[in-house]
């Protein structure tokens, strides 16, 4: 089974705060993804990463920045935690000949 | 601007009955379609995707394609309590390594 995990389930931050969000996956995939879930808005695309060290910026990449060292892991970062980017970071995962994306349990940031 | 669009329902059905839940995108060039499953507090689930017009069915589950019409739709036929989710919609754009568009999901209430 495809395996996709955070670093976090639940995180509190302050406004300011540099924070970063971990997820791995087990399965070997080229493309990994970070999305944000916010009632209303549904799932939006931060960042993707089609290979290691390669990072290309989604429909909401303001605010965020990620890093991809090795292929089972991608970062996101938020430089400067702002009270906005409270929200549900789910990341996932896709083998690139293939169709399924596997989303990992996500992690809920909340920015006082 | 490529858009998939859902009805956010909530849709309730009694316990036995067939679910219809449906989706249009905007963008003809559209390669392949699919439905995630989301419970509350839960990261999203593949259930099925399609290519082709016409049915695709897996077990209680039937999606089906209208490329002239822009239109796809998910079938939960005998719906069981345990089919209560957030059913979202997605299309890839852009070929094979194209990212996914999510529609914002249509709420699923199976009543007993």
């Amino acid at each position: 089974d495809v395996k996709v995990t955070q670093s976090s389930r639940y995180l509190v931050k302050r406004t300011g705060e540099k924070v970063f969000l971990e997820c791995v996956q087990d399965m070997d995939h080229e493309n990994m993804f970070w999305y944000r879930q916010d009632p209303g808005l549904g799932l939006r695309l931060i960042y993707f990463s089609y290979d290691v060290k390669m990072k290309e910026k989604g429909d909401i990449p303001e605010g965020y920045s990620v890093s991809r060292e090795k292929k089972e892991r991608f970062s996101l970062i938020l430089e400067s935690a702002s009270t906005n980017q409270t929200s549900m970071y789910l990341c996932a995962s896709r083998d690139s000949s293939q169709e399924t994306q596997y989303f990992g349990p996500g992690t809920r940031l909340l920015v006082l | 601007q490529k858009e998939v669009e859902q009805n956010s329902g909530p849709l309730s059905v009694p316990e036995g009955a067939i679910a219809s839940l449906n989706c249009t995108y905007s963008d003809r060039g559209s390669q392949s379609f699919f439905w995630y499953r989301q419970y509350s507090g839960k990261s999203p689930e593949l259930i099925m995707f399609i290519y082709s017009n016409g049915d695709k069915e897996d077990g209680r589950f039937t999606a089906q394609l209208n490329k002239a019409s822009q239109y796809v739709s998910l079938l939960i036929r005998d719906s069981q309590p345990s089919d209560s989710a957030t059913y979202l919609c997605a299309v890839r754009y852009g070929g094979s390594q194209g990212n996914l568009i999510f529609g914002k999901g249509t709420k699923l209430s199976v009543k007993p």
